[in-house]
C-alpha cells in the first residue's frame, strides 16, 4: 500500500533531551515536507526537499533539523526541544521532477502528536 | 505574505444538501491550489489540485474552481453524506515565496443524518 509513515505516532519528552521523528515513503516521491499544526495558526511548512541531498527552509524552520540521506527518508530532528515546539507534526510527499512536483498531490502521513514539557 | 482565509470556520447541514465551501488568498500570483480533507486523528488527503492556468477541477462529487484574479477559490460538495464530515483545507503555493504552501484554517464540515 502506498503511504507515508511517521514514527512515533505520539511523544512526549522534557525541554532539550534530543529526539527525532521518522518519515518514510514507499512510493518514490522526489519531494518531502515536514509541517506543524497548531491551533489558531493552521499547517505551517518547517523544511521541505526537492530530492536527495537538497533541503530548504519553509516558513517556521528554526529549532529544527532535517535530512534527506535517501530518497525514501526525511527525519525531522528536534536538537534541543522547547515547549514551544509541542505540536502535532505532519511528513507529507509528492511525485514529480523538479517544479512538477509541486502540481502532483501530497500525500500526509498520520502525524505525530509531540509534547515537550 | 501570502494569506489564505477560509469561511466558514464550521458549517452544519442536513445530509443531500449542496454546499459550497469558500477559500481566499491574497497573492493572486500563485502556482497551484489544492483542497484537502483531514479527519479527526489523520493526516490531510489531497482531494483536488488545481493549477494556476485551470478554472476548475472535478473529482466524483466534488468540483473546486479558481479564480485567480479576484484571490478565491470555490469547493461544490453535491448531495452531501454524513461521511463528508471532516475538516477542509485548502493550500496555496506560491513559487517567488521560497517554494512554501500556505494553508487556510479549515472549515469543519458536519453532514448530519
Amino acid at each position: 500500500e502506498a503511504q507515508v509513515t511517521q514514527n512515533p505516532r505520539y511523544l512526549i519528552t522534557v525541554t532539550g533531551k534530543k529526539l527525532t521523528v521518522t518519515c518514510s515513503q514507499n512510493m518514490n516521491h522526489e519531494y518531502m515536507s515536514w509541517y506543524r499544526q497548531d491551533p489558531g495558526l493552521g499547517l505551517r511548512q518547517i523544511y521541505y526537499s526537492m530530492n536527495v541531498e537538497v533541503t530548504d527552509k519553509g516558513d517556521v524552520p528554526e529549532g529544527y533539523k532535517v535530512s534527506r540521506k535517501e530518497k525514501r527518508n526525511f527525519p525531522l530532528i528536534l536538537e534541543s526541544p522547547s515547549p514551544n515546539q509541542t505540536s502535532l507534526y505532519f511528513c507529507a510527499s509528492s511525485s514529480g521532477h523538479g517544479t512538477g512536483s509541486y502540481n502532483s498531490p501530497l500525500h500526509f502521513g498520520n502525524g505525530t502528536r509531540l509534547t515537550v514539557t | 505574505k501570502q494569506e489564505v482565509t477560509q469561511i466558514p470556520a464550521a458549517l452544519s447541514v442536513p445530509e443531500g444538501e449542496n454546499l459550497v465551501l469558500n477559500c481566499s488568498f491574497t497573492d493572486s500570483a500563485i502556482y497551484n491550489l489544492q483542497w484537502f480533507r483531514q479527519d479527526p486523528g489523520k493526516g490531510l488527503t489531497s482531494l483536488l489540485l488545481i493549477q494556476s492556468s485551470q478554472r476548475e477541477q472535478t473529482s466524483g462529487r466534488l468540483n473546486a474552481s479558481l479564480d485567480k484574479s479576484s484571490g478565491r477559490s470555490t469547493l461544490y460538495i453535491a448531495a452531501s453524506q454524513p461521511g463528508d464530515s471532516a475538516t477542509y483545507l485548502c493550500a496555496v503555493l506560491v513559487l517567488s515565496a521560497g517554494n512554501m504552501l500556505t494553508f487556510g484554517g479549515g472549515t469543519r464540515l458536519m453532514v448530519k443524518p
